[in-house]
């Protein structure tokens, strides 16, 4: 099925831990982002790459550091994890020209305990 | 910068009422307008966009929007709701100048009784 697909779908870990969301589309997309779902429902962009380059790059603390090693791909990499890290974490892709309409992924839900 | 406000946060219907969610947005240049839904634990599906053209745009399941480009605003309607709509709402914008950045709205949740 042509998707946007992340694993894991639940990640639980313990603080100051480091870990690694993955994120794969099979759409054809040039361009992948990055979303920081909060407890009140709130989305936020947290980064997004163009045919592997690093185009957003909101206020993210740099424990974060997104990794494309190719345009279908952008892994979301965690050091020293604190409990406000819990959050759902989505992954999207779009197809540039095209007035960015994103298709998103399934969410990596992480709880920081 | 662009922003975008939804001012409904938690709305309540019964079946077979008719919906209406308010989204505005703040920027005075050409905008790509979307609704996304998101049913219970599931990610965000796109219900409708508007880029350009007749400001009406009709979506998936019955779900319609109107742009109104002197309001900034970009407001979601259904006529008749049903229990299977129950679900988070949220308007988002893409300003053209800003390439690929998508910002969205606090969302509406949407609470519909049988």
């Amino acid at each position: 099925d042509t998707a946007v697909s992340q694993t894991p779908k639940y990640l639980v870990t313990q603080m100051g831990n480091d870990k690694s969301i993955k994120c794969e589309q099979n759409l054809g997309h040039d361009t992948m982002y990055w979303y920081k779902q909060d407890s009140k429902k709130f989305l936020k962009i947290m980064f997004s790459y163009n045919n592997k380059e690093l185009i957003i790059n909101e206020t993210v603390p740099n424990r974060f550091s997104p990794k494309s090693p190719d345009k279908a791909h952008l892994n979301l990499h965690i050091n020293s994890l604190e409990l406000g890290d819990s959050a759902v974490y989505f992954c999207a892709s779009s197809e540039s020209g095209r007035g960015n309409e994103q298709f998103f992924g399934p969410g990596t839900r992480l709880t920081v305990l | 910068a662009q922003s975008v406000s939804q001012h409904n946060h938690h709305v309540i219907l019964s079946e077979a009422a008719s919906l209406e969610l308010g989204c505005n947005y703040s920027y005075g240049g050409t905008v790509n307008l979307f609704w996304y839904v998101q049913y219970p634990g599931q990610h965000l599906q796109l219900l409708l966009k508007y880029f350009s053209g007749d400001p009406l745009v009709k979506g998936i399941k019955g779900f319609e929007a109107e742009f109104i480009k002197s309001k900034f605003s970009f407001n979601l309607r259904k006529p008749s709701v049903q229990w299977s709509d129950t679900a988070e709402y949220f308007c988002a914008v893409n300003a053209k100048s800003s390439g690929d950045k998508l910002t969205f709205g606090t969302g509406t949740r949407l609470a519909v009784r049988p």
